[in-house]
């Protein structure tokens, strides 16, 4: 079975600073696929990104940036210079191939302070 | 210009009533699911469809009928409605398997 565990339930930073979301995911098919959604305070579901499993490579884009290490089963995010607009509860998530559902974490709330 | 819409946005109702939430999308894919997130915000899976044919029914209670007329839309029927089914349902959808799912702006669904 597939798990993934998001150990931060809440983190609280002021605004600029820069704030990293653990996930931790279990499986053991060789193909998998990570995610990563945000869902703000209105409630939506936003998707960030999409990572397969046979590609390590980082992935940055804009004040966002997405570290995957197969080593520690560990798919990071990081916000760079955090704003208050980047306050939202943070999933990680997961599938396998062939599974056709996703398997999220717990959420990370994360609330920037002006 | 919505990717993934449903309706009602929000749905209060009593216990024992039953109850549909309609969803549409207009992406062109071939892959919806339902999910419910709860009070503590946790996501799970419900069911998916595949091409309008049933895929995943993850213990759902009888309770629950997804019915999807055609590949843009999967409604879901509640029936005798409890406490316990009070959420924000979320419908989505996907090009295939294994992309990325588009997400509906949810239905808050309050049973008192």
């Amino acid at each position: 079975a597939q798990k993934v565990t998001q150990a931060q339930t809440e983190i609280s930073v002021v605004e600029k600073e820069d704030v990293t979301l653990d996930c931790v995911y279990e499986t053991r098919d060789t193909t998998y696929y990570l995610f990563w959604y945000k869902q703000p305070p209105s409630g939506e579901l936003v998707f960030l990104i999409r990572r397969n499993s046979f590609d390590e490579q980082n992935e940055i884009s804009g004040r966002y940036s997405w570290n995957f290490q197969k080593s520690t089963s560990s798919f990071n995010f990081t916000i760079t210079a955090s704003q208050v607009v980047d306050s939202a509860v943070y999933f990680c998530a997961l599938t396998i191939q062939g599974a056709q559902k996703l398997v999220f974490g717990q959420g990370t709330r994360l609330t920037i302070n002006p | 210009d919505t990717a993934v819409s449903q309706t009602p946005k929000y749905l209060v109702t009593q216990m024992g009533n039953d109850k549909s939430i309609k969803c549409e999308q207009n992406l062109g894919h071939d892959t919806m699911y339902w999910y419910k997130q709860d009070s503590k915000k946790f996501l799970k899976i419900m069911f998916s469809y595949n091409n309008k044919e049933l895929i995943i029914n993850e213990t759902v209670p009888n309770r629950f009928s997804p019915k999807s007329p055609d590949k843009a839309h999967l409604n879901l029927h509640i029936n005798s409605l409890e406490l316990g089914d009070s959420a924000v349902y979320f419908c989505a959808s996907s090009q295939g398997r294994e992309y990325e799912q588009y997400f509906g702006p949810g239905t808050r669904l309050t049973v008192t």
